[in-house]
């Protein structure tokens, strides 16, 4: 079976700073990994995925990813965050064979500050 | 991408009574799943809806409180049965395919009064 991690239940961050949002997962097959954004009272946007090849995984908004096999992670990362950054993000995973269940973890809520 | 639609967008029941959630999706999909959102949480996978025979449910879900069904590979129904307000909570359609990643509808807001 599949599970997510998510390191960190909040994050604070003032605008226009770094920041990363961290997820490890733990699955005994080869995964699709994926994070999701969701605004308050909205449904699940996706923000990027990792298929297959290379490893630094661009999304919308200025988001990238970088998978990481050998330490099962697959940590969110934005240059500098905006006010409208503020969300829930999920990161979540499935295998990419047999199943297309996705799994996701507990999520992550970025609060931006000006 | 899928398109997928829910209805209804929102309810509000009355505990002891059943709510039916409709998903229609504007192509033949393989997988249909059923999530649930409870009120500052994550997305809990209720179940896999499968075409042509029973859903395949998660650890902590059965069939006579959540039962499903998946006549054709476009369109799928949830229902909650015998309502408390414990299920109140967001009800979310997902498909999925071979190398994509799920597609959402934008949910059923469910409070039960």
């Amino acid at each position: 079976a599949q599970s997510v991690t998510q390191l960190d239940s909040q994050v604070p961050v003032f605008e226009e700073a770094p920041v990363e949002l961290r997820c490890n997962y733990s699955s005994s097959v080869s995964v699709y990994l994926f994070w999701y954004v969701q605004y308050p009272n909205q449904g699940l946007q996706l923000l990027l995925k990792y298929l297959s090849g290379s490893t630094l995984v661009k999304g919308i908004n200025g988001f990238e990813a970088e998978f990481n096999k050998s330490q099962t992670s697959f940590h969110l990362r934005k240059p500098s965050v905006h006010i409208s950054d503020t969300a829930e993000y999920f990161c979540a995973v499935r295998r990419n064979t047999g199943g297309f269940k996705t799994i996701f973890g507990a999520g992550t809520r970025l609060f931006v500050k000006a | 991408s899928a398109v997928i639609s829910q209805k209804p967008s929102r309810d509000i029941c009355q505990r002891g009574t059943s709510l039916t959630i409709q998903c229609q999706v504007d192509s033949q999909v393989t997988m249909m799943f059923w999530y649930r959102q409870q009120p500052g949480q994550s997305l809990t996978l209720i179940a896999t809806a499968n075409q042509g025979s029973e859903a395949t449910y998660e650890s902590g879900f059965v069939i006579d409180k959540f039962p499903i069904s998946r006549p054709n590979l476009t369109f799928s129904t949830l229902t909650v049965s015998n309502m408390s307000p414990e299920d109140s909570s967001i009800y979310l359609c997902s498909v999925a395919d071979s190398n994509t990643e799920a597609f959402f509808g934008q949910g059923t807001r469910l409070t039960v009064v």
